[in-house]
């Protein structure tokens, strides 16, 4: 069964400076991979999805994210933060080859400073 | 832009009792799912349906939960006897296709007292 392992819980940027939230999967063949952002009180919104293709994807909002096969990591990043991204940031992985369930990680909670 | 809903918003009960938690997916989609996430940790797939029927149930989902598709648009997840521990955020979702994009809705805060 896949995995998806994010390592920082809480990560706190100053509004302007870039950002890299890390993700880790584990998944024997290609995986299905997704960022989804949780501001409070609200339900997951996807940001990006990597299928298959260009390894750098664009999502909305600005952000990006990068499948790293040798790495096994599919890391968002933004190269400007605003406050308005404060919120909680999922990553997930899906079977390829399976039900495309994706399974998520815990969350990395992004704070911004003014 | 199409979007998932979920009512209610927030369901206090009694343990016990019975809830029924409802969605209206997009409506040309045609995967649905249900997701749970108790406070504070990650959220966690409880099933899936497709062509009105179960297509994949976590271990989670037991024989306390039921869902149903009762007339094409609604999507419903009942909870037959509630227990302290169902207390979560339960999310519904859809997707067009597979694989897919899941949209997901609100969420309904399920407080079992």
């Amino acid at each position: 069964a896949q995995s998806v392992t994010q390592p920082d819980i809480h990560i706190t940027v100053s509004e302007g400076a870039s950002l890299e939230l890390r993700c880790n999967y584990s998944y024997g063949a290609t995986p299905y991979l997704f960022w989804y952002v949780q501001s409070p009180g609200q339900g997951l919104q996807l940001l990006l999805k990597y299928f298959s293709g260009d390894t750098l994807v664009q999502g909305i909002k600005g952000f990006e994210a990068e499948f790293k096969r040798s790495q096994s990591s599919f890391n968002l990043r933004k190269p400007s933060v605003h406050w308005s991204d404060a919120a909680e940031y999922f990553c997930a992985v899906a079977a390829s080859g399976g039900s495309y369930i994706p399974t998520f990680g815990r969350g990395t909670s992004l704070i911004v400073h003014p | 832009e199409p979007e998932v809903t979920q009512t209610p918003s927030h369901q206090v009960t009694q343990m016990g009792q019975e809830v029924i938690l409802r969605c209206v997916p997009i409506s040309n989609h045609l995967y649905f799912y249900w997701y749970r996430q108790i406070l504070g940790q990650k959220v966690e797939f409880l099933v899936s349906f497709y062509n009105n029927e179960i297509s994949e149930k976590s271990e989670i989902f037991d024989d306390q939960f039921s869902v149903e598709r009762p007339d094409g648009s609604n999507f419903t997840l009942k909870i037959r006897s509630t227990k302290l521990e169902d207390s979560a955020m339960y999310f519904c979702a859809s997707d067009p296709a597979r694989p897919g994009t899941q949209y997901f809705g609100p969420g309904t805060r399920l407080t079992v007292l």
